[in-house]
């Protein structure tokens, strides 16, 4: 099966710098790429995703990379705000079967903005 | 729409218990998938329903199962709870067909096993 890797587990910046999450997966055949945000206490809720025939996507402070030769992508935070501070966590989607696409998540970034 | 909702939001169990968790979707989803989030682990693949029949299972031991109904709101069971058990369980709906179809997560419950 699918395995995803994430780093850092804990990132801490200074509000205003950039912060950038990677993770790495082993299914070549994996083609959906979306990054969640869980606020403390709160459901995830997906923040960008990406497509496997696309290198790069933006939207507005985040924007994601896709490598599918070395088979990784990262999250990319500009102009980091306290509000950013949060759980990050990436997930890639692979066919399971049975008309069956499935998430595996990596463990997760807590990312924390300093005023 | 109004969003994914779980019930109970909080439940505490002893070992040996059992539990059922229900979920119910974005009204027109028709996928409701099953999640155990626990502290440095993420989230963790339990199972999959789409038109009340299971389409994928994780790896997770017998003692959890599910089922879906006919207007897809879902419900999860642990028996025999554990200690290790303790977590919170989130489902999540899509549109389904489609990989890149967004799952949309409910709130969760909270499970704590004594």
């Amino acid at each position: 099966g699918e395995n995803v890797e994430q780093h850092p587990s804990t990132l801490s910046v200074q509000e205003g710098d950039s912060a950038v999450i990677k993770c790495t997966y082993s299914d070549s055949a994996s083609n959906y790429f979306p990054w969640y945000k869980q606020e403390l206490g709160k459901r995830p809720q997906l923040i960008i995703d990406i497509r496997s025939n696309v290198g790069e996507k933006k939207d507005q402070r985040i924007a994601v990379t896709l490598n599918k030769t070395a088979k990784h992508f990262s999250l990319h935070i500009t102009e980091t705000q306290p509000e950013d501070s949060a759980v990050y966590f990436c997930a890639a989607t692979q066919y399971s079967g049975a008309g069956s696409y499935q998430l595996t998540f990596g463990k997760g970034t807590k990312l924390s903005v300093i005023p | 729409k109004a969003g994914v909702t779980q019930t109970p939001r909080y439940l505490i169990k002893t070992r040996g218990q059992q539990v059922t968790l229900s979920c119910s979707p974005i009204s027109g989803h028709r996928s409701v998938s099953w999640y155990q989030q626990t502290p440095g682990q993420g989230l963790q693949f339990l199972f999959e329903y789409f038109s009340e029949t299971q389409r994928n299972k994780g790896n997770f031991p017998g003692r959890f199962s599910g089922r879906q109904f006919s207007n897809s709101r879902s419900e999860m069971n642990v028996s025999t709870l554990e200690l290790g058990d303790s977590a919170l369980y989130l489902c999540a709906s899509s549109n389904s067909g489609s990989s890149y179809n967004e799952q949309f997560f409910g709130p969760g419950t909270r499970l704590t096993v004594l």
